[in-house]
């Protein structure tokens, strides 16, 4: 049974530092891993991962992928509060047309 | 913005009665997903769509069935509402046209659904 799992769970930050967050899977036939950031609403997708090492970056945030590690970190600099949000990570195994997601990161930044 | 709405947003209703989400997309996307989301579990897969009458079984499917009988709409149907089923409900479509790929789901705004 394909697996997702986030850590931390939960995180509070002071605006401007640093954070970085994880996602840890066991999946058959990986194909891809996305990460999402949801607010009040639905999640808004970030990025897509395919390949490791190849650093995915918009901004403040930005993300890798190690496939034979198992795992993708989502860092953000600066952190303003407006990053407060859940951050979702899911992935996808090959032949697929679904995700599956983890618990996902309820980031707080205090101002 | 992948032109996905949610009818109705809010709904109220009690245990044992039938219930029905619907999901409209207006770009004419192939696949269509219904997921719940429940605080400490993420977002969970309840039932899937790759085409008209074509749907699939997601990881949570038990007490919910679908139907999709156009492209741009897939209902959700609670047969007998549970407390249990008390959940934020999310449609998502695989968008193809931006990233070529059905790997990339985009998320409407979601239904909150209170069964008492």
């Amino acid at each position: 049974e394909d697996k997702v799992v986030q850590s931390p769970l939960s995180l509070v930050v002071h605006e401007g530092d640093t954070v970085t967050l994880n996602c840890s899977y066991e999946v058959t036939n990986f194909r891809s891993l996305l990460w999402y950031k949801q607010e009040k609403k639905a999640p808004t997708f970030l990025f897509m991962l395919t390949s490791s090492g190849i650093e995915k970056k918009s901004g403040r945030l930005s993300s890798i992928l190690d496939k034979k590690e198992l795992f993708s970190i989502l860092n953000i600099t600066a952190t303003q509060t407006g990053d407060s949000a859940i951050y979702l990570c899911a992935v996808r195994n090959q032949g697929a047309q679904k995700l599956v997601f983890g618990q996902g990161t309820r980031l707080t930044i205090n101002p | 913005d992948a032109g996905i709405t949610q009818s109705p947003r809010h709904k109220v209703t009690e245990t044992g009665t039938p219930v029905t989400l619907r999901c409209h997309q207006t770009e004419n996307h192939r696949y269509m997903y219904w997921y719940r989301q429940d605080p400490g579990h993420g977002l969970r897969l309840i039932h899937y769509s790759y085409g008209v009458k074509d749907t699939d079984k997601g990881e949570v499917s038990d007490g919910y069935s679908v139907s999709r009988s156009k492209t741009e709409d897939f209902l959700l149907t609670l047969e007998s509402a549970t407390s249990s089923q008390t959940s934020v409900y999310f449609c998502a479509i695989s968008e193809s046209k931006r990233t070529g790929s059905q790997e990339t789901q985009y998320f409407g705004p979601g239904t909150r659904l209170l069964v008492l």
